[in-house]
């Protein structure tokens, strides 16, 4: 089993909501990630977190914010978000942190957030 | 210069040519190489890995990877409809990032 799966697939949101996008994997992975990705463009990196704890945080505005309950889940809170946050997310994971040694990172599905 | 160049495409190929891909680099502590399928409004899908230099083959793509001249390709053979998507080509060094290129879309013409 390599899959990644995210829910929900499809979210509309006001820019004054709460909502909260989610990301499982059951393959024993310790690293889990969150893409954005704008269209027709490449993802670009979020948030790693390895062993549940967060490594990184690419200088992402304080409206999005991580939890990783345990080593299969990720969560990405939202909340404030502006029209120009709509993108697909996509959530990642790989065997270890460091995604060389561990080979292969695997992607969810994305959800597909507007905000409006 | 950008880390990872690639050509955005679009490419167009009739069905049963053999496709290459290709992505340049610029930083020499790329040591792991990915290719990723995206179709549209979906997530990547991994299609192949490769660690330094050398061919990987699997069924009809193959991946190279020369690191002398910081520069990765894939190859379709017998390339079919299904193939047409976009194709991501992703390197790591040894920390926890993945470094994407633009991406290529293919399209297959039957």
């Amino acid at each position: 089993d390599t899959e990644v799966t995210q829910t929900p697939k499809h979210l509309v949101m006001g820019m004054t909501n709460k909502k909260s996008l989610k990301c499982e994997q059951h393959m024993g992975h310790r690293a889990m990630y969150w893409y954005k990705q704008k269209a027709k463009k490449p993802p670009e990196l979020m948030f790693v977190y390895s062993y549940e704890k967060l490594s990184i945080n690419e200088s992402v505005p304080s409206r999005f914010s991580p939890e990783c309950p345990n080593s299969s889940l990720l969560n990405l809170h939202l909340h404030a978000l502006q029209p120009e946050d709509s993108a697909l997310y996509l959530c990642a994971s790989s065997q270890y942190p460091r995604v060389g040694s561990s080979g292969e990172a695997f992607f969810g599905q994305g959800t597909r957030l507007t905000v409006v | 210069q950008k880390e990872v160049e690639q050509d955005p495409g679009p490419l167009s190929v009739p069905e049963g040519a053999i496709v290459s891909l290709n992505c340049t680099y610029s930083n020499s502590a790329f040591q792991y190489f990915m290719w990723y399928r995206q179709y549209s409004r979906k997530g990547p899908e991994l299609l192949m890995y490769t660690y330094s230099s050398g061919n990987k083959e699997d069924g009809r793509f193959t991946a190279q990877v020369d690191k002398s001249s910081k520069y990765i390709s894939l190859f379709i053979r017998d390339s079919q409809p299904s193939d047409s998507a976009t194709y991501l080509c992703a390197m790591s060094p040894r920390d926890d990032k993945i470094i994407f290129g633009k991406g290529t879309r293919l399209h297959i013409l039957p």
